[in-house]
């Protein structure tokens, strides 16, 4: 398998644009996740989906961000408008409740800079 | 959302020493206690688990020790390498749960 597939892995706009993050988890997996990796906060859940189905979403900072999860196979996390604050590395990352324990696959990141 | 808290954010170890990094976590319910490593330009990875029915669990040169009445935990890195150098992050979760919730990660440094 391919693993988490992210795009774009870097993106660097200007504060006040939209921001769109797009994952693809591996196949069969049903659990997704989006993470927001800093210098000050570690690694922070901002959302997590089951089946398609937003679990829950208490970590998303504000209104500004969202999270789509529209089939199995592609998910997004939308900033709108964004802010030089949001600048971080944002991963997607995917699991399933097989025996062995809650293994999450994270993607490699998409490193974002907002100026 | 700190549901688990990590030390140090930082340590340098010479090569062949012992790497410690400690966590804590607050939720009893928590049932699986995980440890990713994540190198440079890279999604973390899974290093090593534990279940709090075992007090220590053994792969290779990692360790990982178990303290469920002091809801503690913590990794062990035997004959530290320079390979080994990167970021570390203890996490926890309740099995069939996938609510994971990562530790601020520790920045490992092995120096040859």
């Amino acid at each position: 398998d391919a693993g988490v597939i992210q795009s774009p892995r870097h993106e660097v706009t200007e504060m006040g644009q939209e921001v769109t993050l797009r994952c693809k988890p591996i196949s069969g997996h049903d659990y997704l996740f989006w993470y927001r990796q800093t210098m000050m906060r570690g690694l922070e859940l901002l959302i997590y989906f089951n089946n398609n189905v937003p679990i829950d979403d208490s970590g998303m900072p504000e209104d500004r961000f969202s999270a789509k999860m529209p089939n199995a196979s592609f998910s997004t996390l939308k900033i709108q408008p964004s802010e030089p604050r949001d600048s971080a590395v944002y991963f997607c990352a995917s699991s399933w409740p097989g025996a062995t324990g809650n293994t999450i696959y994270f993607g490699e990141g998409s490193w974002l800079t907002v100026v | 959302q700190q549901q688990v808290k990590q030390s140090p954010q930082s340590l340098i170890v010479q090569k062949g020493g012992i790497s410690i990094i400690n966590c804590a976590y607050e939720n009893t319910a928590f049932d699986y206690f995980p440890w990713y490593q994540q190198f440079p330009g890279k999604g973390p990875a899974l290093l090593i688990a534990i279940r709090p029915d075992v007090s220590e669990k053994k792969e290779g040169r990692f360790t990982i020790s178990f303290n469920k009445s002091a809801k503690q935990f913590s990794l062990h890195i035997m004959d530290s390498q320079p390979g080994d150098s990167a970021t570390y992050f203890c996490a926890a979760s309740k099995d069939n749960n996938n609510d994971m919730r990562f530790g601020a990660g520790t920045r490992l440094t092995v120096k040859p």
